[in-house]
């Protein structure tokens, strides 16, 4: 079946210019995740969003990042005014549910974006 | 926010041989989790741990929660150049929604 998808692959954006990522989950998957990856090091936590339920937003590093979703399906993170530190991989992951259990995250392959 | 310290940072092992890393937290997590990413991939899951003190294989993976809460290692045994990628792992505390990586071990395995 198909896994989680993400697009573009590839980005490159000049500073001060505002761009957005595009996370497919698997299909009936009410848990998305988006994480940050510089390069050389783990994960970094940005957004969680489970179902219709208000979206976890604590990780986001400024208030140029935003992050929406549809019900259960697409997500879209924007990043406004882009910054050369905002260079990094951005990655999706999505799992069944979330709450009293831990379920398997399954990860896309992420949004390489470099910022000049 | 937590901090988990993996270490090695980066192995350079002969094919065949076993291999260890582990992770260390200052906080207590209820789940270690471990991941493999292969270059221009997301993370794939390999073992999760959910009780203190829980010791699980997959094939020739083996990984074990601390008893203190505070710990895990990852053992590979028998290694094979299947096995390069960067190895990461990761925990849950409190908060279901929220995991916290390690910074990663880039494993190199020599034919």
């Amino acid at each position: 079946g198909a896994g989680v998808s993400q697009s573009p692959s590839n980005k490159v954006t000049e500073k001060g210019k505002d761009v957005e990522l595009r996370c497919d989950p698997i299909s009936g998957h009410t848990a998305l995740y988006w994480y940050r990856q510089r390069l050389g090091q783990g994960l970094e936590f940005l957004i969680y969003f489970q179902g219709n339920s208000a979206p976890d937003k604590s990780g986001l590093p400024s208030d140029r990042f935003s992050a929406e979703r549809t019900g259960e399906s697409v997500s879209t993170l924007t990043i406004q005014r882009t910054q050369q530190e905002d260079s990094a991989v951005y990655l999706c992951a999505s799992s069944k549910t979330s709450g009293a259990s831990l379920e398997t995250q399954y990860f896309g392959p992420g949004t390489r974006l470099l910022v000049l | 926010g937590q901090q988990l310290n993996q270490s090695p940072q980066s192995m350079f092992i002969q094919e065949g041989e076993d291999v260890s890393m582990n992770c260390t937290s200052s906080s207590i997590f209820n789940t270690w989790l471990w991941y493999k990413q292969d270059p221009g991939e997301g993370p794939v899951l390999l073992i999760a741990l959910y009780k203190a003190g829980e010791l699980t294989s997959n094939g020739r993976l083996t990984a074990q929660f601390g008893i203190t809460r505070k710990d895990s290692f990852l053992n590979i045994s028998a290694s094979i150049p299947s096995d390069v990628g960067i190895y990461f792992c990761a925990g849950q505390s409190g908060n279901f929604n929220k995991f916290y990586f390690g910074s990663g071990t880039k494993l190199n395995v020599k034919p």
